[in-house]
């Protein structure tokens, strides 16, 4: 079935750029996401991607997707406290659009 | 744009009752909304979505009569769990898309905050 997977921890300086990785596992997947969930809150959409794309950018954040190894990432230039939180990648196949999950990488930010 | 509001955000109650969680597009039309179950540390469980109109397709080993969904207008959807026990204590999140056409992502409301004493 299909599969998401990303690394649980991600501890990086303050200024420095962050880059969280996923992998998944379906290749007629359409469109993948990512999502930041900050602590006792929803989630808010950081930004997706077409399957036919290559990369994505919108200020500090840069989505890469390498669609012949099923990984895709996202990077944070400049990290800063507040980016602290836990990111989910997901992603879509169907015309139900429902999302399959990663476990979410939480994001820790060293002073 | 793409705001869902979701309330409460917190509730106790004691075990036995029943509570009702609202979630709204507050300005989009959602055709689909869907309804989330997260645990401690973990990642977001699909329980159903929630069709305007049309019942609610439930994802297996959710009880039905337990979860009970309603969705009776385009940016409206509410989520009642009946007979509450201190297991279905957990944070609920829902989520609406946009009836537009194209690839419209999921929005999320902040999520409801679930205790069962």
């Amino acid at each position: 079935g299909e599969d998401v997977e990303q690394s649980l921890f991600l501890s990086v300086r303050e200024g420095d750029s962050s880059v969280i990785n996923c992998t998944y596992t379906d290749s007629s997947s359409t469109y993948l996401y990512w999502y930041k969930q900050e602590p006792g809150a929803g989630l808010q959409l950081l930004t997706y991607i077409f399957s036919n794309m290559d990369m994505k950018q919108d200020q500090r954040l840069t989505v890469l997707l390498n669609k012949k190894d099923k990984h895709l990432s996202l990077r944070i230039a400049d990290t800063q406290t507040g980016d602290s939180a836990i990111y989910f990648c997901a992603e879509t196949m169907d015309s139900n659009y429902q999302l399959i999950w990663g476990a979410g990488t939480k994001l820790i930010i060293k002073p | 744009g793409a705001v869902v509001s979701q309330h409460p955000s917190w509730v106790i109650c004691k075990s036995g009752t029943s509570v009702k969680i609202e979630c709204r597009s507050l300005d989009f039309q959602a055709t689909t909304m869907f309804w989330y179950r997260q645990f401690p540390k973990q990642s977001l469980m699909l329980m159903a979505t929630s069709n305007e109109g049309s019942k609610a397709t439930y994802e297996q080993g959710v009880e039905k009569d337990k979860f009970l969904i309603n969705h009776a207008s385009l940016t409206l959807s509410t989520l009642t769990v009946t007979s509450a026990h201190p297991e279905d204590s957990s944070f609920y999140i829902c989520s609406a898309r946009n009836t537009g056409t194209g690839n419209q992502p999921q929005h999320f409301g902040d999520g409801t905050r679930l205790s069962i004493l």
